[in-house]
């Protein structure tokens, strides 16, 4: 079964620090793996996109990197700002049903002053 | 432009209540989809549309039906609430088609709540 599991799954750093978000995932083939930002009470909102075939992917202090051959994928969040606090959630797209995107269940990022 | 807009923004029905969640976006994306979001759990799609006037079923159809009339909007209708379809429910649309690498734009969500 095509699964996305998240780790961990609540996290709490001070500001200016940097953390890194894991997935993994059993999808296979898949077309591409996607990192969103959900803050609460709002809708979730791309922050990277990444084919099998790419390695990382940034996107201002966020690096999403991904490992194909162990299924792995992180999120490094560098110097973190109070506005990083949100959900982070991994998806997965695959590449048959390409519709039906697999999404993990989000990690809670809090960041203190 | 609005992107993707949803209302209402909260509902609470009773059991056996219909209703429709409305849905509609403004940057002529051909796929939209429907999702529902619970506590521990990844973003289900129950509902997708690939276009005007085509529609088919995601993970979770059971109790919701969808139509595709206009590229614009994508309503979702509950037939007979139950308080297991107590939710956040989200809008999305996506440009392109099969193997799209392109943004998947959210709406901000209706909370339901089925008494």
């Amino acid at each position: 079964k095509n699964q996305v599991e998240q780790s961990p799954q609540s996290l709490i750093i001070l500001e200016g620090k940097n953390c890194t978000l894991q997935c993994n995932y059993t999808v296979s083939p898949f077309s591409n793996l996607r990192w969103y930002k959900q803050d609460t009470g709002r809708g979730p909102v791309s922050l990277t996109i990444m084919t099998f075939s790419e390695n990382t992917k940034s996107n201002g202090r966020y690096t999403a990197t991904l490992d194909a051959d162990t299924k792995q994928s992180s999120l490094h969040i560098t110097a973190s700002q109070l506005s990083d606090s949100a959900s982070y959630i991994c998806v997965v797209i695959p590449t048959s049903g390409t519709y039906k995107y697999i999404f993990g269940t989000g990690t809670r990022l809090k960041v203190l002053a | 432009n609005a992107g993707v807009t949803q209302t209402p923004k909260f509902q609470v029905l009773k059991t056996g209540q219909s209703m429709t969640l409305q849905c509609a976006q403004d940057m002529n994306h051909e796929y939209m989809s429907w999702y529902r979001q619970d506590p521990g759990m990844g973003l289900r799609l129950i509902h997708y549309s690939v276009g005007a006037g085509i529609t088919d079923q995601g993970e979770v159809p059971n109790g919701y039906n969808v139509s595709r009339s206009t590229t614009e909007d994508f309503p979702l209708r509950l037939l007979s609430a139950a308080p297991s379809q107590t939710s956040v429910y989200f809008c999305a649309s996506t440009a392109g088609g099969v193997g799209s690498y392109n943004e998947q734009f959210f709406g901000p969500g209706t909370r339901l709540t089925v008494l």
